[in-house]
């Protein structure tokens, strides 16, 4: 089945312990996105990636970071986490030139 | 960054009604997307205008593309239980491949 898989789904952590959420997709495709959402504010895109080692910030790209390494993975790393970034995330793949993006279902980060 | 702005915020429908929701903004944009996000779940991709003026049809869903290519309009039709959701219009910034989403309309479909 072609799909946008996260790790892991859930994740309360404390302030300052890194922590990477994991992201793969089996499609193939050359971009890949992660996105933040909290209420109001809809979905607002960190970081993509146009294919492997090309990596651009989107507009919330603070206190984040992230790898292309191989094709399929594009994990998301946060460093020293503060409570700002709970937040609901959001991993996302398309084909290069195409429009339509494939999401996966979502990490519920909290912080305290 | 680019902001969008979606109205209303949320609406309260009966089954069976008609639904209209917009997006504006303050820049041009070549290429509007809407998405659909059920509850619990990724945002799904649900029409895409590419030409200022288009209008695009999926099922009960109709979309147009503003002429000014500053706006865009969603409506649905006889509206369904499983219509509930929130509703996104997302552009892609026209330099690159930034997706900049507006802030959703929640729909309640009440039976």
């Amino acid at each position: 089945e072609a799909q946008v898989t996260q790790n892991p789904r859930y994740l309360i952590t404390v302030t300052g312990k890194k922590l990477t959420v994991t992201c793969s997709q089996n499609m193939n495709h050359e971009y890949m996105s992660w996105y933040r959402q909290d209420p109001g504010l809809g979905l607002r895109q960190i970081y993509y990636s146009m294919n492997v080692e090309v990596t651009d910030k989107g507009d919330v790209p603070e206190g984040y970071k992230v790898s292309r390494k191989e094709k399929r993975n594009f994990p998301l790393i946060l460093e020293s986490p503060s409570p700002n970034q709970t937040s609901l995330y959001f991993c996302a793949s398309k084909p290069g030139q195409g429009y339509e993006q494939y999401f996966g279902p979502g990490t519920r980060l909290t912080v305290t | 960054g680019q902001q969008l702005n979606q109205s209303p915020q949320s609406m309260f429908i009966q089954e069976g009604e008609d639904v209209s929701m917009n997006c504006t903004s303050s820049s041009i944009f070549n290429t509007w997307l809407w998405y659909k996000q059920d509850p619990g779940e990724g945002p799904v991709l649900l029409i895409a205008l590419y030409k200022a003026g288009e209008l695009t049809s999926n099922g009960r869903l109709t979309a147009q593309f503003g002429i000014t290519r500053k706006d865009s309009f969603l409506n649905i039709s006889a509206s369904i239980p499983s219509d509930v959701g929130i509703y996104f219009c997302v552009v892609r910034d026209n330099y690159g491949q930034n997706f900049v989403f507006g802030p959703g309309t929640r729909l309640s479909v009440l039976p």
